[in-house]
């Protein structure tokens, strides 16, 4: 199986910046999604890196290293909408995806 | 266009007995799944399936069993209910399996107890 880590909790004020990390270990990679789940709703897609770099979207941006197993998700401009877990998984080399924990992230005004 | 549509929302069982949860979807995927999400862990696998016929076990399988009769549907039964399997379930569907960028859409939810 996948080894995916990221941290449980975090709190940030409206309007600064947060930046959720997650590590890995896994047999082959194909990939790292990260999603966004409101607290009784469905995840829902944010990004997808395979390749080394940054990949930004808006307030939201993902970055990849490889080489060291990790990532992060980069949350500018909070908003109190931003309010929710978010979710680190991983496509192995045989393309299963495997989820992190997620990390609760609570914006304050 | 629905999307992935979950039903129950909730179900409350007692334990022994069993139940199907329904998943549909319309948007020709050909992959689906199912989750289970308990709190503290990350979403876990039960079954999956590559297309109408074809099933395969996830990460946590016992106790479940799916069909795929066809396209749309991916029904999930629990056989015999324990209360470990006390959990929200989710389906989820993507265009196809078996490649790195398959984006999940996934259903609502079911929000299941076994007493």
């Amino acid at each position: 199986g996948q080894n995916i880590d990221q941290p449980t909790e975090m709190t940030a004020t409206e309007g600064a910046i947060v930046q959720i990390n997650c590590t890995y270990q896994t047999s082959g990679f194909n990939g790292l999604f990260w999603y966004q789940q409101h607290a009784g709703e469905a995840p829902t897609f944010l990004s997808y890196n395979v390749l080394d770099g940054l990949e930004e979207k808006g307030r939201f941006s993902s970055f990849l290293s490889r080489s060291k197993g990790y990532s992060y998700l980069l949350l500018k401009e909070l908003q109190m909408k931003d309010s929710a877990s978010y979710l680190c998984a991983v496509v192995s080399g045989d393309y299963k995806l495997s989820f992190g924990a997620g990390t609760t992230v609570t914006v304050r005004a | 266009n629905a999307g992935v549509t979950q039903t129950p929302k909730f179900q409350v069982l007692k334990t022994g007995q069993s139940m199907t949860l329904q998943c549909a979807q319309d948007m020709n995927h050909e992959y689906m799944s199912w989750y289970r999400q308990d709190p503290g862990m990350g979403l876990r696998l039960i079954h999956y399936s590559v297309g109408a016929g074809i099933t395969d076990q996830g990460e946590v399988p016992n106790g479940y069993n799916v069909s795929r009769s066809t396209t749309e549907d991916f029904p999930l039964r629990l056989l015999s209910a324990a209360p470990s399997q006390t959990s929200v379930y989710f389906c989820a569907s993507s265009l196809y399996g078996g490649t790195g960028a398959n984006v999940l859409t996934f259903g609502a939810g079911s929000r299941l107890t076994v007493l």
